[in-house]
């Protein structure tokens, strides 16, 4: 059974960093793609990064391009979100999301998320 | 404003049928997969349909999945009260080199 836990979220000032935890089990970790999507309070769906399984290539949206860093240890099956110079703007529930293959086809499994909060 | 446009709600009542438009261009829905999902309120998001049409295990068949062109369609029929929902559809987008979600529709069942 697909587990995916993730961890590290809490209440940090503007400007200041944070660092996500997401981890894997219950398949293949290396094989697979995987993505942050957060969701403002109240607000949609908005994708944040994919990293994929092999390669390790990185794709950001443009909100969060040079501040936020997306990596994996596949030898730890954890996938992890470093996200400096926060903005109030960040503040929403971070979803760790595995993708269908190695590759951002489809997200298939969704963690269920830790809240990020940037105010002062 | 999202990249993909989908109706903010719609609503129709138990045991009928109602559909859920997803409208893109060249760049998403056109050139790639359609997926939708469903969230339920206070959950994190489910898979609903993969690669424009096709339904995870565990889905139940009540739910498809249409594509043409730019445009997709969620469609949902015998709606059942537990059917109430955020659907969101998503496609990547390869002028963004990102995925793209829909804004989002919030389905009321009758």
């Amino acid at each position: 059974e697909v587990h995916l836990e993730e961890s590290g979220g809490g209440l940090v000032q503007p400007g200041g960093s944070l660092r996500l935890s997401c981890v894997a089990s219950g398949f293949t970790f290396s094989s697979n793609a995987m993505s942050w999507v957060r969701q403002a309070p109240g607000k949609g769906l908005e994708w944040v990064s994919t990293i994929s399984g092999s390669v390790g290539s990185t794709y950001y949206a443009d909100s969060v391009k040079g501040r936020f860093t997306i990596s994996r240890d596949n030898s730890k099956n954890t996938l992890y979100l470093q996200m400096n110079s926060l903005r109030a703007e960040d503040t929403a529930v971070y979803y760790c999301a595995k993708e269908r293959g190695a590759v951002a086809l489809a997200i298939d499994f969704w963690g269920q998320g830790t809240l990020v909060t940037v105010s002062s | 404003q999202s990249v993909l446009t989908q109706p903010p709600s719609v609503s129709e009542a138990p045991r009928q049928r109602v559909t859920i438009s997803c409208s893109g261009s060249s760049s998403n829905i056109g050139n790639n997969a359609v997926n939708w999902y469903q969230q339920l309120p206070g959950k994190a998001p489910q898979l609903l349909i993969y690669y424009d049409d096709l339904l995870p295990s565990g889905v139940s068949d009540r739910f498809s999945g249409s594509k043409s062109g730019t445009s997709a369609s969620l469609a949902i029929s015998g709606l059942q009260s537990e059917d109430e929902a955020d659907y969101y559809c998503a496609a990547w987008d390869d002028s963004l080199n990102g995925r793209v979600f829909g804004g989002g529709t919030k389905l009321t069942v009758l």
